[in-house]
């Protein structure tokens, strides 16, 4: 399967946007980007998908490079209630299983 | 729609023990799934299955059984907790077509074994 490297943690201030990086070089024509979430003491919850271009909702926008070898997390405006775990997935797998790596932990200063 | 829930919230066993968690989800999923998270790790895949009445094994499977005999029941086994079994276990469910492969997870539960 695809790997994906994130770093360790990031950290940002209150109200300003966050870029989280995602390297994924051997990343296959037919992978999917997807990125969850994981709040302290909770489920993972899932964020955005992407598989070429770029793509937006309502909590976040996702950034692809053109040769799908790296991926960025937009938070446009973080709250503090961002802070969390944040897991670049690539996938599906077969019967669309995940496979989460450590994740890259946010922090959001006040 | 409660979404997917997971029973008991917290549980302590002794080694040697048995008990089941409960996974339920209201929202005619397909797909449903078992994961282990141990501190400062991402989530480790049990066991999973694509319908009623079928289970596969993930990437942990040993030391664990699981049943679907309901389309929104997910059982996870365990027969003789040992302590490296101690971790917070999440349940998950997704539709066999759209969504992106979006998962839905439960609040997880929170085993101990002594």
């Amino acid at each position: 399967d695809a790997k994906t490297t994130q770093p360790n943690s990031m950290e940002s201030n209150e109200e300003e946007p966050v870029h989280l990086p995602c390297n994924h070089s051997t990343i296959s024509g037919t992978d999917y980007i997807h990125w969850y979430r994981q709040l302290p003491s909770q489920g993972p919850e899932y964020v955005i998908h992407g598989l070429t271009s770029n793509v937006n909702n309502r909590m976040a926008s996702l950034a692809i490079a053109e040769d799908r070898k790296s991926s960025t997390l937009i938070l446009h405006r973080a709250t503090l209630r961002d802070a969390a775990v944040y897991y670049c997935i690539l996938g599906p797998g077969a019967n669309s299983k995940l496979t989460f790596g450590k994740g890259i932990t946010l922090s959001v200063r006040p | 729609n409660a979404g997917v829930t997971q029973t008991p919230k917290f549980r302590v066993l002794k080694t040697g023990q048995s008990m089941t968690l409960l996974c339920a989800q209201d929202m005619n999923h397909e797909y449903m799934y078992w994961y282990r998270q141990d501190p400062g790790m991402g989530l480790r895949l049990i066991h999973y299955s694509v319908g009623e009445g079928t289970t596969a094994k993930g990437e942990v499977p040993d030391g664990y059984n699981v049943s679907r005999l309901k389309k929104q029941n997910f059982l996870l086994g365990l027969e003789s907790a040992a302590p490296s079994q101690t971790s917070v276990y999440f349940c998950a469910s997704r539709p066999l077509k759209g969504g992106g492969n979006e998962q839905f997870f439960g609040p997880g539960t929170r085993l101990t074994v002594l």
